[in-house]
């Protein structure tokens, strides 16, 4: 199957600070990617779905202004965090999709905000 | 975000026994069907999939049936192993450029 890499695997930052996540599509390209956060043992809530060169479409009660994201291009979306707080501590994960209906995942990161 | 109704969310098993897990869904259009694994700390793993041309897919011991009349598809494991134990998820098998996920199902497998 298709490779998704997503970096960092795991971050702590200080209260205050913004924090960028990266997802890259290696083998294929990627006109959409969706970005979602995990609680321990629960589903994966869909945050945000981005298409290459356009605004992102965020889910009701996602928060555009904490959580940029950028696709700039097939192959590469990023997630920025700004001005974390203890409470955006998370396991986030983004997926990126292909021609066919079929959704690939990245390693997921975890963001620790102290 | 949405959330695609699934049950049990909890499923404990003895080692060998079957497991089944189901999910619903409402859009008649859907026509791709797939679920995932995810180990703790892990991402998500396709491990089967169905469309809705066929009724039932098996492979080794995972099978997928889908019932098209009552709008639900269901993950069935046989012979179950400890590594089995994981979250299972199914997908929101609409037709839009979203992709929802079940609640998820926590399964264990008691050796």
């Amino acid at each position: 199957g298709a490779v998704v890499s997503q970096h960092p695997s795991r971050v702590i930052c200080k209260s205050g600070t913004s924090v960028k996540i990266e997802c890259r599509s290696l083998d294929f390209q990627a006109t959409t990617m969706f970005w979602y956060r995990q609680f321990p043992k629960q589903s994966l809530m869909l945050m945000a779905t981005s298409n290459e060169g356009s605004k992102a479409t965020y889910e009701q009660g996602v928060e555009k202004d904490k959580f940029l994201i950028n696709h700039a291009s097939l192959t590469l979306s990023t997630l920025t965090v700004t001005s974390a707080h203890p409470e955006d501590s998370s396991f986030y994960i983004c997926s990126a999709r292909d021609l066919t209906s079929e959704a690939f995942f990245g390693q997921g990161t975890r963001l620790t905000v102290v | 975000g949405e959330n695609v109704e699934q049950h049990p969310s909890t499923l404990s098993v003895q080692e060998g026994d079957s497991a089944v897990i189901k999910c619903t869904y409402s859009d008649s259009a859907s026509n791709y069907f797939p679920w995932y694994k995810q180990e703790l700390g892990k991402r998500p793993q396709l491990i089967i999939d169905i469309r809705s041309n066929v009724g039932e897919k098996k492979d080794q011991r995972i099978a997928v049936t889908l019932n098209k009349t009552a709008k639900h598809f269901s993950l069935h494991i046989t012979e179950t192993q400890p590594e089995d134990s994981a979250v299972y998820f199914c997908r929101r098998a609409d037709t839009g450029n979203q992709f929802y996920f079940g609640t998820g199902t926590s399964l264990t497998v008691i050796p």
